[in-house]
């Protein structure tokens, strides 16, 4: 089966709230991570990723965390917009690997006014 | 600017047609790839271009012919279309040894009817 998958394919939350999605995976030879979010009808859009020596990395409103031991990776999306509803996908890549992200099953994000 | 662009949006067509869907970048990245999103939002690659060589070639049937004119393009033929080949295809590229970040396009839709 797929190395990396998520504990909830659905995420319902209020405008203002803060969101968590929360992806697990399964080779502990990845060392790269990125999360996407894909609006309907788009393609998958970069949001952040981290390297296997951070545990944690900070963007704009967004914060991915890594726990390498347990093989488990969160977005957390602080202030949810409605603008944030969409699927988020994780992916993992093991460089010097085969080179190939590979994607998590997604997990759609649904903000409420 | 649109940096990856593909087209059609959309394709409809007859099982046992043949259809080719385009992809080009803008980036100046070195490598491009198909992917293919199923009905359940999995994304999975089929096959990455580096420099217009074939790196990944995924479990794909020989239907399926990527080609590659320059770096910029990473065409997609697909002969004999079948209901099971009925996804959204998306086109994507980066750049190697920079970081792994993949620039997608906005997706074909293909329906096999």
């Amino acid at each position: 089966g797929e190395s990396v998958g998520l504990h909830l394919p659905t995420l319902s939350v209020q405008e203002g709230d803060n969101s968590i999605i929360n992806c697990a995976y399964s080779n502990s030879a990845s060392d790269y991570f990125i999360w996407y979010k894909q609006e309907s009808g788009k393609g998958p859009q970069f949001i952040i990723d981290i390297r296997s020596n951070m545990d944690k990395r900070q963007g704009q409103r967004v914060t991915v965390l890594l726990n390498k031991t347990v093989k488990h990776l969160s977005l957390q999306i602080a202030a949810t917009q409605p603008g944030d509803s969409a699927v988020y996908f994780c992916a993992e890549e093991t460089q010097g690997g085969s080179e190939k992200l590979v994607f998590g099953k997604g997990t759609k994000l649904t903000v409420n006014p | 600017d649109t940096a990856v662009s593909q087209t059609p949006k959309y394709l409809v067509t007859q099982m046992g047609n043949d259809k080719s869907i385009k992809c080009e970048q803008n980036l100046g990245h070195d490598t491009m790839y198909w992917y293919k999103q199923d009905s359940k939002k999995f994304l999975k690659i089929m096959f990455s271009y580096n420099n217009k060589e074939l790196i990944i070639n995924e479990t794909v049937p020989n239907r399926f012919s990527p080609k590659s004119p320059d770096k910029a393009h990473l065409n997609l033929h697909i002969n004999s279309l079948e209901l099971g080949d009925s996804a959204v295809y998306f086109c994507a590229s980066s750049q190697r040894g920079l970081d792994e970040k993949l620039f997608f396009g906005s997706g074909t839709q293909l329906s096999v009817l």
